[in-house]
C-alpha cells in the first residue's frame, strides 16, 4: 500500500504556480521523495526527486520540510499541458509504490 | 534510442486464455517492475525484479507470473486464474538503489472478453 497521502484533486489557473502537497508520515531516513505525473493513458513521467534538500530542475521545484514528513511540488508557471495526475512516492529506489495521486486541472 | 518498450499497445484475449505482455529495455537497468492500473485508480505493483533470475511479488501478484532470464526483458503472463484481467499494464525499469528514478513504458491495454 502507498505510504503517502495527497489531496485527490486541485485546480490551478494557467500561468500561475501550482503547489501540490504530499504527506510522508512514515518516511525513513534513507528514503527519497519522488514525484511523477501521468497524462491520460500514458506511462508515468518522472519529474523530480530529493532526499533532504530542496531541488529544482527544468520542470519543477521540490520543497521538503526539515522533518521530511511533507513535501511540495511546485510548477512555477502552469500550462494546460500540465493537466495530469501527480504522484508522490517515498522509497529507496527499490519498488516504487504509487498511491491514487492528485488530479491537477490547469484552467484557461 | 534508449528506452523501455512495451508491446503491443492494445491486446484482446478471450476469457480463460493466458496472455504474455512484453517489456524490453536497453537502458542497462538492473531493476524492472510491472504495474496494473484500473480506470481512475493509481498504479498497483504486481511483480518486481532487482536482478536477473530473481523476482519478488508485489501487492497484487495473484493470477500473474513473470520471468527474468535476461537483463533487458521482463515478460508478464496474465493467467486464467486472474479474475479481472482487463486493465492497463505498465512496465518500468531503474538502476537499483536510492537516488534513482524509474523509467516507464507507454503501457499495454489488455481487454479480456
Amino acid at each position: 500500500d502507498a505510504k503517502t497521502t495527497q489531496p485527490p484533486s486541485m485546480d490551478c489557473a494557467e500561468g500561475r504556480a501550482a503547489n501540490l502537497p504530499c504527506n510522508h508520515s512514515t518516511i525513513s531516513g534513507n528514503e527519497y521523495v519522488y514525484w511523477y505525473r501521468q497524462i491520460h493513458s500514458q506511462g508515468p513521467q518522472y519529474i523530480i526527486h530529493g532526499l533532504k534538500n530542496n531541488e529544482t530542475n527544468e520542470m519543477a521545484s521540490l520543497i521538503i520540510t526539515e522533518d521530511r514528513k511533507s513535501s511540495t511540488l511546485i510548477l512555477p508557471h502552469a500550462t494546460l499541458r500540465d493537466t495530469a495526475v501527480y504522484y508522490c512516492i517515498d522509497d529507496y529506489g527499490q519498488n516504487f509504490v504509487f498511491g491514487p495521486g492528485t488530479r491537477l486541472s490547469v484552467l484557461p | 534510442d534508449g528506452g523501455i518498450t512495451q508491446s503491443p499497445k492494445y491486446l484482446f484475449r478471450k476469457e480463460g486464455q493466458n496472455v504474455t505482455l512484453s517489456c524490453e529495455q536497453n537502458l542497462n537497468h538492473d531493476a524492472m517492475y510491472w504495474y496494473r492500473q484500473d480506470p481512475g485508480q493509481g498504479l498497483r505493483l504486481i511483480y518486481y525484479s532487482q536482478i536477473v533470475n530473481d523476482f519478488q511479488k508485489g501487492d497484487i501478484a495473484e493470477g500473474y507470473s513473470v520471468s527474468r532470464e535476461k537483463k533487458e526483458s521482463f515478460p508478464l503472463t496474465v493467467t486464467s486464474a486472474q479474475k479481472n484481467p482487463t486493465a492497463f499494464y505498465l512496465c518500468a525499469s531503474s538502476i537499483n538503489g536510492g537516488d534513482t528514478e524509474a523509467f516507464f513504458g507507454q503501457g499495454t491495454r489488455l481487454t479480456v472478453v
